[in-house]
């Protein structure tokens, strides 16, 4: 069964960085990857899908990579804003039928 | 208006009450899923519907069933709620047959609490 684990649990950054979010998978075998926003007592809000034969995606100040042979997906957000903080979530599609594994996310603060 | 609505939000019930959650869409979009978030667990899907006469088990269908009434409408049922069916359940829609990414919209999610 796929496995799909976001590090670090939490993160707490000034306003103005640049930061990193890491999400890590056990099988290679994907359809896509997509990556979430939660807001607190709100559903998810899609930020990025990255197909299996893609290597990354854009929107705005967010790039998605991923990394199928080494089981790994990074979320980069540039230059953070108070608005940033949320959880994060990442979610696997091994079949294109949206049966989704998530990660249980990263919880980001951005510090005014 | 939210282009996918649940309802109710919250609701609290006690162990064998029969449950509905119901969730509609004004996306147009062909697939419908239910998943639920516990602390810790992440999301797990429940169930999922292709179409009207397409429904499909998710991880964890146990305990629960769906109904696909129309294209814009799936609803999720509890026939004898029990406790650790106290959850965050969401609702999401994604577009196939138009040719979308797969890209998944959820609703604000429905927060069950059995007693």
């Amino acid at each position: 069964k796929q496995e799909v684990t976001q590090i670090p649990a939490a993160l707490s950054v000034p306003e103005g960085e640049n930061l990193v979010l890491n999400c890590s998978f056990t099988d290679s075998a994907i359809y896509n990857l997509q990556w979430f926003r939660q807001d607190p007592g709100k559903g998810l809000t899609s930020l990025l899908l990255i197909q299996s034969s893609q290597r990354e995606q854009t929107s705005g100040r967010l790039n998605a990579s991923l990394d199928k042979s080494s089981g790994r997906s990074t979320l980069y957000i540039a230059a953070s804003q108070p608005g940033d903080s949320a959880t994060y979530l990442c979610a696997v599609d091994q079949t294109g039928a949206n049966n989704l594994f998530f990660g249980t996310g990263t919880r980001l603060t951005v510090i005014p | 208006d939210a282009d996918v609505t649940q309802t109710p939000r919250n609701r609290i019930t006690k162990t064998g009450k029969r449950i509905m959650l119901e969730c509609s869409q004004t996306k147009g979009h062909d697939r419908m899923y239910w998943y639920r978030q516990d602390p810790g667990l992440g999301l797990r899907l429940i169930y999922y519907s292709f179409d009207v006469k397409d429904i499909n088990k998710g991880e964890i269908s146990d305990g629960y069933s769906v109904s696909r009434q129309a294209q814009a409408k799936f609803s999720l049922s509890l026939e004898s709620a029990i406790p650790n069916q106290t959850a965050l359940y969401f609702c999401a829609t994604s577009d196939f047959l138009t040719g979308g990414s797969g890209e998944l919209f959820f609703g604000e999610g429905s927060r069950l609490t059995v007693l």
